[in-house]
């Protein structure tokens, strides 16, 4: 049974790009969560998505950022037109049921922004 | 407000002895409280976990336990390996409405050999 899978694992961007992050849940799992790790900080929530719905994008930035879970396919962190700040790694997680349950994550996508 | 926080960012042990982590969280509405490790370069590892209706949990080699009186979150590893040496984050989930995960700093833990 696969785990979360991210790509790419590493992406580097120049200012003013985009920035495509993809997230493939664990197989049953339908609740996809977003979060970014900063350097030797811990992680912080951005956004929690069921299939086709944004449950909670309290933690995402109202700029620049969107996600998606569409019907079919991963789950994308999208970032328009980078700057350095949003050099970070971001993580997803995935649960099955989303209720208080375990949330798994993947190995995450280093961004770096030049 | 929503916080997590670790007493100590860095903690040192010789390999066969016990180590503890500590966690503080300020949110007494948390009912769900998460442990993960973190080796440098991946995603976090879940290791245990535990509800607020229970004070201790035992799992392979670790124990969470889990005072409410003093918002308190603790995890034991008995007999340390040098595989154990990682970033452990403690994280709570709020009671009610979304179920997004609040974490912690972490912890350092360095198992010398």
């Amino acid at each position: 049974n696969a785990g979360v899978m991210q790509n790419p694992r590493h992406l580097v961007r120049r200012r003013g790009q985009e920035a495509r992050l993809r997230c493939s849940p664990m197989k049953g799992h339908s609740h996809v969560y977003w979060y970014r790790q900063l350097p030797e900080e811990g992680l912080k929530f951005m956004v929690y998505l069921q299939k086709e719905n944004i449950i909670d994008e309290s933690g995402m930035p109202k700029e620049r950022f969107s996600a998606e879970f569409p019907k079919e396919g991963p789950s994308i962190l999208r970032i328009q037109q980078v700057v350095r700040g949003d050099s970070a790694a971001y993580f997803c997680a995935s649960s099955p049921q989303g209720t208080k349950e375990t949330q798994y994550f993947g190995p995450g996508t280093r961004l770096l922004v030049l | 407000g929503e916080s997590v926080g670790l007493h100590l960012p860095t903690l040192s042990v010789q390999e066969g002895d016990n180590s503890i982590i500590n966690c503080a969280y300020s949110n007494s509405a948390s009912d769900y409280f998460i442990w993960y490790k973190q080796e440098s370069g991946k995603g976090p590892q879940f290791i245990i976990d535990i509800r607020s209706n229970m004070d201790k949990r035992q799992g392979q080699r670790v124990t969470v336990l889990l005072n409410k009186t003093v918002k308190h979150l603790s995890l034991q590893i008995a007999a340390t390996q040098p595989g154990d040496s990682a970033v452990y984050f403690c994280a709570e989930a709020p009671q009610g409405g979304s179920e997004k995960l609040v974490f912690g700093k972490g912890t350092k833990l360095t198992v010398n050999p």
